[in-house]
């Protein structure tokens, strides 16, 4: 099945500067890549995504790329800012379900 | 339009005892999905529903779970005889279609703890 690898597990940045996220998947079958930023106490929240035909997306601060020969994937986040703090998943999707990474606790420092 | 709601927040239980967790899609949205994560983990997919009807249930320990989505009502999350390792957020997500097609939106989750 689909296996979903993602690192950096922690990451601190200084406020102002980019934090990258990266990611591989195992499963060719999969075309949709999902990011989620998941806050305290809270569920999952979807923050951008990118289908198999696409190489790259971005919204506003937020950029995604995909490699689908390599089976890599990241997040860009540009000009962070603390509310950008918390854990943010990738995941892949070879069928009806999400397989999700581990995740990335992403710790904006003043 | 309301997003996914789940109930109750937390849910404490005794060990052998039942859980069941609810959880109402958005509007519009017949799939229903649910994921396990234990802490600092991610999620775990458990199952995937439609109205009535069971689609894939490969990630759902076999014994003590089980799911539910009826054509009236929320989807039920069932853990008989709870044991301490069940202590995990459970979340419940929605789409419109299938994930392959459509993203999936997370309810806020529902934080049991076995005693």
């Amino acid at each position: 099945g689909e296996n979903v690898e993602q690192h950096p597990s922690t990451l601190s940045v200084q406020e102002g500067d980019s934090a990258v996220i990266k990611c591989t998947y195992s499963d060719s079958a999969s075309n949709y890549f999902p990011w989620y930023k998941q806050e305290l106490g809270k569920g999952p929240q979807l923050i951008i995504d990118i289908r198999s035909n696409v190489g790259e997306k971005k919204d506003q601060r937020i950029a995604v790329t995909l490699n689908k020969t390599a089976k890599h994937f990241s997040l860009h986040i540009t000009e962070t800012q603390p509310e950008d703090s918390a854990v943010y998943f990738c995941a892949a999707t070879p069928g009806d379900k999400i397989i999700f990474g581990k995740g990335t606790r992403l710790h904006i420092l003043p | 339009n309301a997003g996914v709601m789940q109930n109750p927040r937390h849910l404490v239980r005794r060990r052998g005892q039942e859980a069941r967790l609810r959880c109402s899609p958005m509007k519009g949205h017949s799939h229903v999905y649910w994921y396990r994560q234990l802490p600092e983990e991610g999620l775990k997919f458990m199952v995937y529903l439609q109205k009535e009807n069971i689609i894939d249930e490969s990630g759902m320990p076999k014994e003590r779970f089980s799911a539910e989505f009826p054509k009236e009502g929320p989807s039920i999350l069932r853990i008989q005889q709870v044991v301490r390792g069940d202590s995990a957020a459970y979340f419940c997500a929605s789409s419109p279609t299938t994930a392959a097609q459509e993203t999936q939106y997370f309810g806020p989750g529902t934080r049991l703890l076995v005693l």
